[in-house]
């Protein structure tokens, strides 16, 4: 079982560089996310999506952009990498609209971005 | 606006000792509980959830957790440390609201067990 899946694992980055990070899932859930993961601070919300073709920001959205085209696809992109995003982030996703669903979120593995 | 905060950055018990996390939030609004676990290398998974139905919450490993509202707390606890939950834990909050889920964490506290 896939679940969500997040590509690339690793990635290292020269400041002002761009790049996109992939996030898919196959459990046909209507909301996604982007958190940034930072020692001694917990979990960040960057974005987040309610369904295909909407975004909205989270606590930390400055620098990112997001898309969600499909819905099953949620892209975090970097228009121009900074030191200070140097971070491991986690894409998750969670199912809306059946009985009991509680915002239980379900992640990815990660991905590990440093920037230089 | 909700917050979440555990006490305590790092916590260490050795093997068969009592495992306690705490947890504190606050809510405007009656909120869904979660204790998310992280293993090395690894992206975080759910160990057990409060939902508003029974207030004492058996998760997964032989973890559970007691919702109490009037300290508004939700500590972690299990009887028996073992070596493989040697991890780093995440209380986390959330609520339904206009948009969707949004789910606040707590800055994590991670456990180490001693032989």
């Amino acid at each position: 079982n896939a679940g969500v899946t997040q590509t690339p694992k690793f990635r290292v980055l020269k400041t002002g560089q761009s790049m996109t990070l992939l996030c898919a899932q196959d459990m046909n859930h209507e909301y996604m996310y982007w958190y940034r993961q930072d020692p001694g601070m917990g979990l960040r919300l960057i974005h987040y999506s309610v369904g295909e073709g909407t975004t909205a920001k989270g606590e930390v959205p400055d620098g990112y952009n997001v898309s969600r085209l499909k819905k099953q696809n949620f892209l975090l992109g970097l228009e121009s990498a900074a030191p200070s995003q140097t971070s491991v982030y986690f894409c998750a996703s969670s199912p809306v609209g059946l009985a009991g669903d509680t915002g239980e979120l379900f992640f990815g593995e990660g991905s590990r971005l440093t920037v230089l | 606006a909700q917050s979440v905060t555990q006490l305590g950055s790092h916590v260490s018990v050795s093997e068969g000792a009592l495992v306690l996390l705490r947890c504190n939030y606050s809510s405007s609004v009656p909120p869904y509980l979660f204790w998310y676990v992280q293993y090395p290398n690894q992206g975080l998974q759910l160990l057990l959830k409060y939902t508003s139905a029974a207030t004492l919450v058996k998760g997964i490993n032989g973890f559970e957790a007691e919702f109490k509202k009037s300290e508004t707390s939700f500590h972690l606890t299990k009887p028996s440390a073992h070596m493989s939950d040697a991890a780093e834990y995440f209380c986390a909050v959330s609520d339904r609201n206009t948009g969707g889920f949004k789910t606040i964490f707590g800055a994590g506290t991670r456990l180490f067990v001693k032989a």
